[in-house]
């Protein structure tokens, strides 16, 4: 079974930082890697898609990277915002693409 | 505007009544899914649906059902709510394959 750990659990930082959060799989048998984003008492957002054949990714300040051989997946965050505050999970699906695989997410607080 | 809805966001029970969490999206996606977040555990999966009248088990089905008559709508039913499955529920949808998922906004379930 897929396992998805990412890796610190909570991460605070300085407003104007650049930041990178982990994330790595066990199985490289996968087709694409999202990131999310969630805000408290909110669903999660999609901020990235990142297909197999593709080595990055990149939306605004953001930028995903997905290296398979060794089973790891890069979030960057630019000039981090305090708005930028939030937990941020990766998610693998199965071959199939019928059940997806979640990391238990980073907590990322930004500081003014 | 293109969202899943759940209904309702908070829910407080007793053990053994029945109850139906509802979901729907207007984005016409094939893909929905019922996936349930607790502290520690991070996003598990319960049920999914690939199309109309196919739902399939995920990796935490049991004390749940579900059905997709509809398209749109892929409600979650507790045929007997038990203090176990006080936890948070998101509804999520895509069209599939390699296209991102869209989560409701979450109905936090209370079974006292």
């Amino acid at each position: 079974k897929q396992e998805v750990t990412q890796i610190p659990a909570a991460l605070s930082v300085p407003e104007g930082e650049n930041l990178v959060l982990n994330c790595s799989f066990t199985d490289s048998a996968i087709y694409n890697l999202q990131w999310f984003r969630q805000d408290p008492g909110k669903g999660l957002t999609s901020l990235l898609l990142i297909q197999s054949s593709q080595r990055e990714q990149t939306s605004g300040r953001l930028n995903a990277s997905l290296d398979k051989s060794s089973g790891r997946s890069t979030l960057y965050i630019a000039a981090s915002q305090p708005g930028d505050s939030a937990t941020y999970l990766c998610a693998v699906p199965r071959p199939t693409g019928n059940q997806f695989y979640f990391g238990t997410g980073t907590s990322l607080t930004v500081i003014p | 505007e293109a969202q899943v809805t759940q209904n309702p966001r908070y829910l407080i029970t007793v053990t053994g009544k029945k109850l139906t969490v509802t979901c729907s999206q207007n984005m016409n996606h094939e893909y929905m899914s019922w996936y349930r977040q607790d502290p520690g555990l991070g996003l598990r999966q319960i049920y999914y649906s690939m199309n109309v009248e196919v739902t399939d088990k995920g990796d935490v089905p049991e004390g749940y059902k579900v059905s997709r008559k509809e398209k749109r709508n892929f409600p979650l039913i507790l045929e007997s709510p038990s203090p176990n499955q006080t936890s948070l529920y998101f509804c999520a949808s895509s069209f599939g394959g390699n296209s991102p998922l869209h989560f409701g906004n979450g109905t936090r379930l209370t079974v006292t």
